[in-house]
């Protein structure tokens, strides 16, 4: 089955600075989504890529995927203290999600 | 909306005891999944239903759990008997589109000593 798998585990920023987290599958794809988890809450969609999408953007979130590579990227521009949170990437290839481990990111003030 | 909602949001038992979580999904979604995350083993899908009827349980571990979904409004997961091992947070979500785009409610805390 496929699992996302997110790399870097952990990354600490200073406010206002980009953070860029990857995610990599192993096997075909409907589509891939991203979710924010804050500590103690559950998990909040983020955005949806469809396999036959390259990039999508929504507000300070753009995200990339790249099908050949079985990749994709998340990239949170002019990060805030509020984007403190761990960051799943989830693959959708048979009608269920398989999530990766998540990404912590902290975001110093 | 009030969001998904989950009942109890932390559960301490004893090993051996029957456990009920309860799940009120967002009116309208056909969609309602469980997941257990634990730090070793991460988010695992448990089991999901679309319009009340279990499409994939294949993720359930072993015969001591189940689930139902009695009506549109409400599903229960039952861990019976319970032992340590299960302690973990379990979510349930709900979703309009099938495995896109799931709303999360905020989880069950179950410690099983």
């Amino acid at each position: 089955s496929q699992q996302g798998e997110e790399d870097p585990q952990a990354l600490s920023i200073q406010e206002g600075e980009n953070a860029t987290m990857n995610c990599s599958y192993k096997t075909s794809i409907n589509n891939l989504q991203w979710y924010r988890q804050n500590s103690g809450r559950g998990l909040v969609h983020l955005i949806l890529i469809r396999s036959n999408e390259r990039e999508k953007h929504s507000g300070r979130l753009r995200v990339t995927l790249d099908t050949s590579k079985k990749s994709s990227s998340l990239l949170i521009t002019a990060s805030r203290a509020a984007d403190t949170a761990s960051y799943f990437c989830a693959t959708d290839g048979s009608g269920r999600l398989a999530f990766g481990k998540g990404n912590q990111v902290v975001v110093i003030p | 909306d009030a969001g998904v909602i989950q009942s109890p949001r932390h559960e301490v038992t004893e090993m051996g005891q029957e456990v009920t979580l309860r799940c009120k999904p967002i009116s309208g979604h056909d969609y309602l999944f469980w997941y257990r995350q634990t730090m070793m083993r991460g988010l695992e899908l448990l089991i999901y239903f679309n319009n009340n009827v279990p499409i994939d349980d294949s993720g359930m571990p072993e015969d001591r759990f189940s689930a139902k979904m009695p009506n549109a409004s409400f599903s229960t997961l039952k861990i019976q008997p319970s032992e340590p091992r299960d302690s973990a947070v379990y979510f349930c979500a709900s979703s309009l589109q099938g495995a896109n785009e799931q709303y999360f409610g905020p989880g069950t805390r179950l410690t099983v000593t």
